[in-house]
């Protein structure tokens, strides 16, 4: 599966957007990017994800570049329960399935 | 939401038990799966699982062993629990349809071995 590339840490105001990059520029064409994301160590919580269309959920929507070797997730307007950190992963749906979470970027919501 | 559960939520036990960590899921899930994240750090494969009587071995080693007899039932052993084995073990599942493959979390189980 192919490796992705975030920020360390980002912060936003409450009620703002919060827009979170991510570079996979090594994203094969049968890879998805999925997004998670985990407050406190509780159990990583599934946001959303895409294959090369611009995606949009109750939570979040996601931009995938047209070349598809980075995306961005926004949250549209943030509150302070959003602080998390997030993880961008790219991956088939073929083989082992896994999951490769890597350090994520942590996300701080001020008031 | 996610309909996965993993009891204990806590654990806290001596070197030398035994343990077994239960996960279950009420979404009719072929694929399960148990990660392992010590404090701060990434998560990382330990088992996975395709459907009944199947088992596989991930990505980190682990002293733990695991069985599907059961669909809806994952559970993790150790047969001999060591201060080395103290970390987060979360369980996960998931089913294929076309375009999604999306897997689903427990809380996690905070395991502790003294």
């Amino acid at each position: 599966d192919a490796k992705t590339t975030q920020p360390t840490s980002m912060d936003c105001a409450e009620g703002r957007a919060a827009n979170l990059p991510c570079n996979h520029s090594t994203i094969s064409g049968n890879e998805y990017v999925y997004w998670y994301r985990q407050i406190h160590s509780q159990g990583p919580q599934y946001i959303i994800h895409g294959l090369k269309n611009n995606e949009t959920n109750e939570m979040a929507s996601l931009i995938i570049t047209e070349d598809r070797k980075s995306s961005t997730l926004i949250l549209p307007h943030a509150t302070l329960r959003d602080t998390a950190v997030y993880y961008c992963i790219v991956k088939s749906h073929q083989g082992a399935q896994k999951l490769v979470f890597g350090q994520g970027t942590r996300l701080t919501i001020n008031p | 939401e996610a309909d996965i559960y993993q009891t204990p939520r806590y654990l806290v036990i001596g070197t030398g038990k035994k343990i077994t960590l239960e996960c279950s899921q009420t979404m009719g899930h072929d694929k399960m799966y148990w990660y392992q994240q010590d404090p701060g750090m990434e998560l990382h494969l330990i088992h996975y699982s395709y459907g009944v009587n199947s088992t596989e071995k991930g990505d980190l080693s682990s002293e733990s062993t695991v069985s599907r007899i059961r669909t809806e039932h994952f559970p993790l052993t150790l047969e001999s629990a060591r201060p080395s084995h103290t970390s987060q073990y979360l369980c996960a599942s998931s089913e294929y349809q076309t375009g999604t493959d999306t897997q689903y979390f427990g809380p996690g189980t905070r395991l502790t071995v003294l």
